[in-house]
């Protein structure tokens, strides 16, 4: 059965921390995405990888960074949390460039 | 304006009824399309994928119009356990844009 294992389904940070959400996927997939939702806006794509060490911006990039050093593996820092960060984070996986997303189970992060 | 817009809703609807999900989509180089599904405080989960022939699962039903640049997804006889959010997406190059979602409640 396929799997997208988010580290914390729930954290609390304070404004200024350094935020590390962590992914991992078990079904040797190529592309890896971070995505969040908040009610009113949908589903937002921060940043997404095509392969190891490959990063491309999506939509609302800005205060984000990320890491891929290891093909099942897809991190998302947050450099120095602010409160308009409080969200609920979503990383998926896709196989190929055209099919099915899977997503992890969500991490909803609180910052103060 | 959004790159995927669905209606709005909610849909409230009673047990049985038929309803329809309409969304449109602005980059003509979106080349798959799919709805999701999402219960409450869960993940997003893949419900079908969307063909310019045509598609269907049991109830449901999912159509392409490339011309028009639009989705459909058709649920007849709703059930209580359809409830739920349905999201509209549409792929291009491996990036898959979201529409908002349209909420919809059947009510027995």
């Amino acid at each position: 059965d396929v799997k997208v294992t988010q580290s914390s389904r729930y954290l609390v940070k304070r404004t200024g921390e350094k935020v590390f959400l962590e992914c991992v996927q078990d079904m040797d997939h190529e592309n890896m995405f971070w995505y969040r939702q908040d009610p009113g806006l949908g589903l937002r794509l921060i940043y997404f990888s095509y392969d190891v060490k490959m990063k491309e911006k999506g939509d609302i990039p800005e205060g984000y960074s990320v890491s891929r050093e290891k093909k099942e593996r897809f991190s998302l820092i947050l450099e120095s949390a602010s409160t308009n960060q409080t969200s609920m984070y979503l990383c998926a996986s896709m196989l190929g460039q055209g099919g099915e997303l899977f997503f992890g189970e969500g991490s909803r992060l609180t910052v103060l | 304006r959004k790159e995927v817009e669905q209606d709005p809703g909610p849909f409230n609807v009673p047990e049985g009824a038929t309803v329809a999900f309409n969304c449109t989509y602005s980059n003509s180089a979106s080349q798959s399309f799919f709805w999701y599904r999402q219960d409450c405080r869960k993940e997003p989960k893949l419900l079908m994928s969307v063909y310019s022939s045509g598609n269907e699962d049991g109830r449901f039903t999912a159509q392409l119009n490339r011309a028009s640049q639009y989705i459909s997804l058709l649920i007849r006889d709703s059930k209580l356990s359809d409830s739920a959010t349905y999201l509209c997406v549409g792929t291009n190059a491996g990036k898959s844009t979201f529409g908002d979602g349209t909420t919809l409640t059947v009510k027995p």
